[in-house]
Order: C-alpha cells, then sequence, then structure tokens
C-alpha cells in the first residue's frame, strides 16, 4: 500500500515568519511529487511540483526534496494572511494524496 | 477562461435515485479524472481516464461508473447512490498527467 503521510495540524506560524510543511511518502520509486493549496470550500490548485532532489524555488515556495529519506517538503517565506489554507501533498504521476495540513497564519 | 467545469455545485438526493455529475473541460486535455474528498481521508481516486474511450479504475470506484465518448466530457454516475457516497467531489484534467487542474466541486448528500 503507497502511502503519503502529513501532519494533519493545525500548524499555527505568525506573519511575516517562515512556515514549513513536511510529506513522507512509503514508494521509494516515486519520481514527481506535487505540492496543492485547498482554501476553505474551494478546490486544490497546484503551487509547485518537483522531480530531483534539492531545492526548487517559485517566489516565496520553496519545495525540498530528499528521496533517501523519503521526504519532501515545502517552506513559505514571509507568510501572509492569505496563505492560510490546507496544503495538500501528492506523490507520483498517479497522484497518491497525503491528507493535508492546515497552516494558519497569525496577523 | 480555462477551466474545469462541474455541475451541479450541490445535490441533495435520495438514496438509490440514479444522478450523474457532470464535468467539462476546455482546455484539450488528455488526462481526466474523479475524486471524493472526504473529512480525515483526503483526495481518493475514483476513476481516471487518459483519452476518449480509455477510462481505468482508481482507488473506490465501487458504486460508480464513467465514461468518455468525447475529450472535453467525463460525467460520472451513481446508479443507486446510497449515503456512505456523502462527498466533496472534484473532477480534474491534465494535458500531460502530471499536474492537474480541477473544478470547483460537487457537495453531494444521500439520504
Amino acid at each position: 500500500q503507497k502511502e503519503v503521510e502529513q501532519n494533519s495540524g493545525p500548524l499555527s506560524v505568525p506573519e511575516g515568519a517562515i512556515a514549513s510543511l513536511n510529506c513522507t511518502y512509503s514508494d521509494r520509486g516515486s519520481q514527481s511529487f506535487f505540492w496543492y493549496r485547498q482554501y476553505s470550500g474551494k478546490s486544490p490548485e497546484l503551487i509547485m511540483f518537483i522531480y530531483s532532489n534539492g531545492d526548487k524555488e517559485d517566489g516565496r515556495f520553496t519545495a525540498q526534496l530528499n528521496k533517501a529519506s523519503q521526504y519532501v517538503s515545502l517552506l513559505i517565506r514571509d507568510s501572509q494572511p492569505s496563505d492560510s489554507a490546507t496544503y495538500l501533498c501528492a506523490v507520483s504521476r498517479q497522484l497518491i494524496w497525503g491528507a493535508g495540513t492546515k497552516l494558519i497564519i497569525k496577523p | 477562461e480555462a477551466q474545469v467545469t462541474q455541475n451541479p455545485r450541490y445535490l441533495i438526493t435520495v438514496t438509490g435515485k440514479k444522478l450523474t455529475v457532470t464535468c467539462s473541460q476546455n482546455m484539450n486535455h488528455e488526462y481526466m479524472s474523479w475524486y471524493r474528498q472526504d473529512p480525515g481521508l483526503g483526495l481518493r481516486q475514483i476513476y481516471y481516464s487518459m483519452n476518449v474511450e480509455v477510462t481505468d479504475k482508481g482507488d473506490v470506484p465501487e458504486g460508480y461508473k464513467v465514461s468518455r465518448k468525447e475529450k472535453r466530457n467525463f460525467p460520472l454516475i451513481l446508479e443507486s447512490p446510497s449515503p456512505n457516497q456523502t462527498s466533496l467531489y472534484f473532477c480534474a484534467s491534465s494535458s500531460t498527467g502530471w499536474g492537474y487542474t480541477f473544478g470547483s466541486g460537487t457537495r453531494l448528500t444521500v439520504v
């Protein structure tokens, strides 16, 4: 059974700080990793994807992948209240989903 | 505007009454997929399609049917809905199968 694990939270972070979201996966052969953001009552939207070990940066967002340790993380710098949402990790092309981490940015 | 359109947004129905949730995309995407989302369980794939007339089961296909007669449409059919199919449903599409665009969702309640 392929699994993707995320801490359900909520993770509370002060405005302006760095929010760190983590995801672990069980299938060592996984090649692609996705982060989606889902606002309450809305549909998921893709914010980042990463295929290679290391860091990938896009604006305030950085995805980090460590295949040896089987984890992928998402860092959000200069957190804003508008970043408050549930962040979903998905692994591989077949999209095996974690249950999501609820992030709350406190002004 | 590029989008995935689902209808209806909200639906309350009774056990056993056949229903169809429509999904249409205007991006000429080959890949389409249906998910259900339940609290604490995350997104679970029901069915997916890689092209016209090509569909396959996801993780939770029981009680659902799909068809892909045209590239843009991928309806989800519940032949005999039961209360355990009460959920939030999402349709999604992708050009490559790597990153998906989601519809707005359909909240289904079966009583």
